[in-house]
C-alpha cells in the first residue's frame, strides 16, 4: 500500500524567509502522480501542482518550487520570500496510475508566516 | 479556481435530525468525491463516483448516504448521526476517474459538520 509522510507537523518563519516543506512517498508502483494542495483556513484545498514518476525535472512558479528525487521518494515544496499570506496547512498527496483511484494524503504541515 | 461548490458551509445538527450536504461542480467533470477531514486526521476518501456511477465506499457508514443524480452534482444524505461525526466534509471532482491517467482533484470549500 502507498503510504505519505510529511513529517513536519508545524513550521513558524518570519516573513520573507525561505521555507520548505518536505514531503516522502512509499510505493511499489512505477506509474504514480504526486500533488502539492493548499489549504488556507477558509478550508478548501487548492490545488498547487501535479508531477508524474516519469518526469523528474524541478518545477517553479513565481515564488514556489518543487523538488522531485525519486531516489529518495521525497517531493519537497519551497517558497522562497515567504508571506503571511502564505499561511496554510500544506499536503502533500499520492495517487497510482492505472487502476488504482485513490488519493493517498499525507498528514500536512501547518505552515505560519509571522510579520 | 473555484469551480466546486458546496453547501451548506455549516451545518449543526443533531443526531436525530436528517441533513443533506450538496456539491456542484461547473468544470464539466465526470468524477466526484466526498471526503472527511477530522482534527488531526489526514483526510478520509469516503466515496468515489465516475460517470454517476459509484465506483468506491471505503467501508462508510450507512448513515451516510451519496446520491449523483449527474455528473455535475453530487449529494451527502445524513441521518442519526454521531458526535465522532463532525468534521469537516469536501467535495472533490475531476476529469473522470476510469484509471490510466489519473486526473487532478479539485475540491470545493467544503461544509463544517458538527453533531450535538
Amino acid at each position: 500500500a502507498q503510504k505519505v509522510t510529511q513529517a513536519q507537523t508545524e513550521i513558524s518563519v518570519v516573513e520573507k524567509e525561505d521555507v520548505t516543506l518536505d514531503c516522502v512517498y512509499e510505493t511499489r508502483d512505477t506509474t504514480y502522480y504526486l500533488f502539492w494542495y493548499k489549504q488556507p483556513p477558509s478550508g478548501e484545498l487548492v490545488f498547487l501542482i501535479r508531477r508524474n514518476s516519469f518526469d523528474e525535472q524541478n518545477e517553479i512558479s513565481g515564488r514556489y518550487s518543487w523538488n522531485f528525487q525519486k531516489s529518495t521518494s521525497s517531493f519537497n515544496f519551497t517558497i522562497t520570500a515567504s508571506q503571511v499570506v502564505d499561511s496554510a496547512v500544506y499536503f502533500c498527496a499520492l495517487i497510482l496510475g492505472g487502476s488504482a483511484r485513490q488519493l493517498t494524503f499525507g498528514s500536512g504541515t501547518q505552515l505560519t508566516v509571522l510579520p | 479556481e473555484t469551480g466546486v461548490t458546496q453547501t451548506p458551509r455549516h451545518l449543526v445538527m443533531g443526531m436525530t435530525n436528517k441533513k443533506s450536504l450538496k456539491c456542484e461542480q461547473h468544470l464539466g467533470h465526470n468524477a466526484m468525491y466526498w471526503y472527511k477531514q477530522s482534527a488531526k486526521k489526514p483526510l478520509e476518501l469516503m466515496f468515489v463516483y465516475n460517470f454517476k456511477e459509484q465506483t468506491e465506499n471505503n467501508s462508510v457508514p450507512s448513515r451516510f448516504s451519496p446520491e449523483c443524480p449527474n455528473s455535475s452534482h453530487l449529494f451527502l444524505h445524513l441521518h442519526t448521526l454521531q458526535p465522532e461525526d463532525s468534521a469537516l466534509y469536501l467535495c472533490a471532482s475531476s476529469q473522470d476517474n476510469s484509471g490510466g491517467f489519473q486526473e487532478t482533484q479539485y475540491f470545493g470549500p467544503g461544509t463544517r459538520l458538527l453533531v450535538l
